[in-house]
């Protein structure tokens, strides 16, 4: 089974600060770890992959995520905040010797204040 | 661009109709995929399929069938629509996996309230 969670509703941070949005998976294998972003009205868009290789990932808009296998963990970063970045971020992951789709997170809420 | 295409961007349907939810991928897609969105309860996915008249139940296929006769549309079919079914509603697509997993992209959504 493959599970991912979320344990922020939601993260506040000021703008030009550094933000973490957190994500713990439990697999039984070895995982694909995703980030994907939904702006308000907008449809999901896919951020960033972990898929083998170096443990920190590089993204769009700036964004980067660590994998850590010991704490299970694929954190979502970014070193500095922009009002823009506000939206609601899924985490998601797939065992690589599980089904094919992958199990996403609740969600966190990112708002960044001017 | 990958363009996925759902058919309404909002639905309204009286409870015990039979509901029908398009999907259309441009890009050549295998995988498709159908998932529910509900406030703190994330993504959900309801079924997928990795090729032509295959599928795989998703972890709430409860109330919900799917068809995919051609590679480029996957419907989803609410046999007979529940208030408890009232949700977004998120078609996406991907490429096979094969040996690395492929993004999905996802369209814009359908909102579906059942009356």
């Amino acid at each position: 089974a493959q599970s991912v969670a979320q344990p922020e509703d939601q993260v506040n941070v000021a703008e030009g600060n550094p933000l973490t949005v957190k994500c713990t998976y439990s697999v039984s294998g070895n995982p694909y770890l995703f980030w994907y972003v939904q702006y308000p009205n907008r449809g999901l868009q896919f951020l960033l992959k972990y898929i083998t290789g170096d443990n920190l990932v590089k993204g769009s808009y700036g964004f980067e995520a660590e994998f850590n296998k010991s704490q299970t963990s694929f954190h979502l970063k970014k070193p500095s905040a922009l009002v823009s970045d506000s939206a609601l971020y899924f985490c998601a992951v797939r065992d690589r010797r599980g089904r094919r789709a992958l199990t996403f997170g609740s969600g966190t809420r990112l708002q960044v204040q001017p | 661009d990958v363009k996925v295409t759902q058919s309404s961007r909002y639905l309204v349907k009286r409870t015990g109709e039979k509901v029908f939810l398009e999907c259309v991928q441009d890009m050549d897609h295998e995988n498709m995929f159908w998932y529910r969105q509900d406030p703190g309860l994330g993504l959900r996915l309801i079924y997928f399929s990795y090729d032509v008249k295959m599928k795989e139940k998703g972890d709430i296929p409860e109330g919900y069938s799917v068809s995919r006769e051609k590679k480029e549309r996957f419907s989803l079919i609410l046999e007979s629509a529940s208030t408890n079914q009232t949700s977004m509603y998120l078609c996406a697509s991907s490429l096979n996996p094969g040996l690395v997993d492929n993004e999905q992209f996802f369209g814009p959504g359908t909102r579906l309230t059942v009356l």
